[in-house]
């Protein structure tokens, strides 16, 4: 399709599991970002991902959490051994260096940790 | 740092009702400034922005204009539908997009509108 897609679209795992979301961003977009979205708050940044450059993980929460992305496209964000307090929904959003600072975003990954 | 202050809600109106959802900002420089639309099962998209002082965005209606004098960039609509029932959010960029640099926007928590027939 020619959107931001993100799987699994539901996750349900328990604590102490490692989880793995993937985003594959708008062909030709160079940024890729991570958000968390919990109930009741605002969008969290996670980490940002610009063609080449390092990476800017100044949003990861704990060293838990990781994320990469291969060849300039699709992107996986890892939590290893998960808490109940990760559980939200994961946003995966793109944008291109012409897009005038237009995000576009994916429908999510909403993961759960029993 | 960088943040946003939503108006809380959820909103619940009437169609045809005025719409106003609040924001404000804490910037340390001059940042372009958002409004991102998030409707049920969908992802969010952004829906108008503005990204000097003075600038109005719109958009399907709605409308923010962008006061560095009172730090805010309400958004509007004069006339509100069935259709624009969706969680509204508030961003800041604290980067201009001019620089061609694209980077972290910072979000409101969310303002949760409901229209009623």
């Amino acid at each position: 399709g020619a959107g931001v897609s993100q799987s699994p679209s539901n996750k349900v795992t328990e604590k102490g599991k490692d989880v793995e979301l993937r985003c594959d961003p708008i062909s030709g977009h160079t940024a890729l970002y991570w958000y968390r979205q919990s109930l009741g708050q605002g969008l969290e940044f996670l980490i940002y991902f610009q063609g080449n450059s390092a990476p800017d993980k100044s949003g990861l929460p704990s060293d838990r959490f990781s994320a990469e992305r291969t060849g300039g496209s699709v992107s996986t964000l890892t939590i290893q051994r998960t808490q109940q307090e990760d559980s939200a929904v994961y946003l995966c959003a793109s944008s291109s260096r012409q897009g005038g600072g237009e995000l576009f975003f994916g429908e999510g990954s909403r993961l759960t940790v029993l | 740092g960088n943040s946003v202050t939503q108006m809380e809600g959820p909103v619940t109106l009437s169609e045809e009702a005025f719409l106003t959802i609040n924001c404000t900002y804490t910037a340390t420089g001059y940042p372009s400034l958002f409004w991102y639309v998030q409707y049920p099962g969908e992802g969010l998209q952004l829906l108008l922005k503005a990204t000097k002082a003075d600038d109005k965005g719109s958009n399907k209606g709605f409308e923010a204009t962008y006061r560095k004098e009172t730090t805010s960039f309400h958004l509007e609509k004069g006339s509100v539908q069935v259709s624009d029932s969706a969680v509204y959010f508030c961003a800041l960029s604290e980067f201009p997009w001019s620089s061609g640099s694209a980077r972290q926007l910072t979000f409101g928590s969310g303002t949760q509108l409901t229209v009623l027939p």
